[in-house]
């Protein structure tokens, strides 16, 4: 089983529309979680953390996140075509490890 | 700008060749790490230091050779490398607070590696 699932996509949604990204992990011990953006060729850059249960907001951005079910969604409101990447999710037990999901390609149409 | 940086930025080499790749924070975090980044695969987490001790190793091959001299500079010593080990390697550090969950990690902009 692995540490981190995403489904790979392509996810495609129209501009100004909702974005839903899933990722789900394994590991119950789990305390805090990322989700990273990745332009073609780039590096991630860190967008969105969570450390507890519901929802932080961050701008356009809210990820949700329940331990319960073991599962972390990113939302992105009114999506722009600067939008298109590739979103990672990323989980950190207590100290140095973290695990990445392969992420999820998202292209939004103007 | 994350505020941590990677030389070179695209690197090719042979399969007899030694090279290192550098990476420095400035961020004063305490924990740098080395990532490996191939297509259509997960982030593969290879070395973390903590405070300049080595704290994991995910069964990375002895081609691969990490050093960290402070806590601000990290380095990859590559040695007869395989095809098959092109890919982009991250270096990403964080505060590194071992009894802590809440460690972000920033990225630095990674090196293109291709071995021939």
């Amino acid at each position: 089983q692995k540490e981190v699932e995403q489904n790979s996509g392509p996810l495609s949604v129209p501009e100004g529309a909702i974005a839903s990204l899933n990722c789900t992990y394994s590991d119950r011990g789990s305390q805090s979680f990322f989700w990273y953006r990745q332009y073609s060729g780039k590096s991630p850059e860190l967008i969105m953390f969570i450390y507890s249960n519901g929802d932080k907001e961050d701008g356009r951005f809210t990820a949700q996140l329940n331990k319960a079910s073991q599962y972390v969604s990113l939302l992105i409101r009114d999506s722009q075509p600067s939008d298109s990447a590739t979103y990672l999710c990323a989980v950190n037990r207590a100290g140095n490890q973290f695990y990445f999901g392969t992420g999820t390609s998202l292209t939004v149409i103007p | 700008e994350t505020g941590v940086t990677q030389t070179p930025r695209h690197l090719v080499m042979g399969m007899t060749n030694k090279k290192s790749l550098k990476c420095e924070q400035h961020l004063g975090h305490n924990a740098m790490y080395w990532y490996k980044q191939s297509a259509k695969k997960p982030l593969e987490l290879m070395f973390v230091y903590n405070f300049k001790e080595q704290t994991e190793n995910n069964s990375v091959p002895s081609r691969f050779s990490p050093e960290c001299p402070n806590s601000s500079h990290l380095f990859l010593h590559l040695h007869t490398l395989q095809p098959e080990d092109s890919a982009l390697y991250l270096c990403a550090s964080s505060q590194g607070r071992l009894q802590s969950s809440y460690n972000e990690q920033f990225f630095g902009p990674g090196t293109r590696l291709t071995v021939l």
